[in-house]
């Protein structure tokens, strides 16, 4: 079975300043990975995700995920963060019909 | 445009009430999951669908049931409600093997 490591349970940053979540998966043949954003009260969204092809992953509101496949590592970056993008963040790999999830990593902006 | 609807999104209810939890999606798609999680905490599977009377239970182990008897609809219900079942009730569905799952916007439930 498939899991997934969120290596920072919380990531402060101020705003402006570029940002890095950490994301391990454990090794497969192959993988898809995902990244989700969750806001306060709020469902998960999709941020990005990787099927196949080119390894750097562009997605929404700037963010974009290298996957590395002798590290299998899946990291999201933003060159610039906003105050806006305080929220969770969820890395997650297909496991057969399911995705499993990491424990999240609260990213917190400061002004 | 991912359509997958969640109602309530907020109950208060008071303990021993029994509560079904609304989950539907317009999509089509043939999988379907309800994740329990507590705030600023991890997602924890506790029951999904791979179709129309599909149901298995998740990792987490839940006094909850659901049903799948129309693909689109997927209930979840305690009979019982208790104040250890106050959460987040998140539902989400997948086409497929590949793709990912798209979510609700939740239910908090809180139980006094």
């Amino acid at each position: 079975a498939q899991s997934v490591t969120q290596l920072d349970s919380q990531v402060p940053v101020f705003e402006e300043a570029p940002v890095e979540l950490r994301c391990n998966y454990s090794s497969s043949v192959s993988v898809y990975l995902f990244w989700y954003v969750q806001y306060p009260n709020q469902g998960l969204q999709l941020l990005l995700k990787y099927l196949s092809g080119s390894t750097l992953v562009k997605g929404i509101n700037g963010f974009e995920a290298e996957f590395n496949k002798s590290q299998t590592s899946f990291h999201l970056r933003k060159p610039s963060v906003h105050i806006s993008d305080t929220a969770e963040y969820f890395c997650a790999v297909s496991d057969g019909n399911k995705l499993v999830f990491g424990a999240g990593t609260i990213l917190r902006v400061k002004s | 445009e991912a359509d997958i609807y969640q109602t309530p999104r907020y109950l208060v209810i008071g303990t021993g009430k029994k509560i079904t939890l609304e989950c539907s999606q317009t999509m089509g798609h043939d999988k379907m999951y309800w994740y329990q999680q507590d705030p600023g905490m991890e997602l924890h599977l506790i029951h999904y669908s791979y179709g129309v009377n599909s149901t298995e239970k998740g990792d987490l182990s839940s006094e909850s049931t659901v049903s799948r008897i129309r693909t689109e609809h997927f209930p979840l219900t305690l009979e019982s409600a208790r104040p250890s079942h106050t959460s987040q009730y998140l539902c989400a569905s997948r086409q497929g093997g590949m793709g990912e799952q798209f979510f609700g916007p939740g239910t908090r439930l809180t139980v006094l």
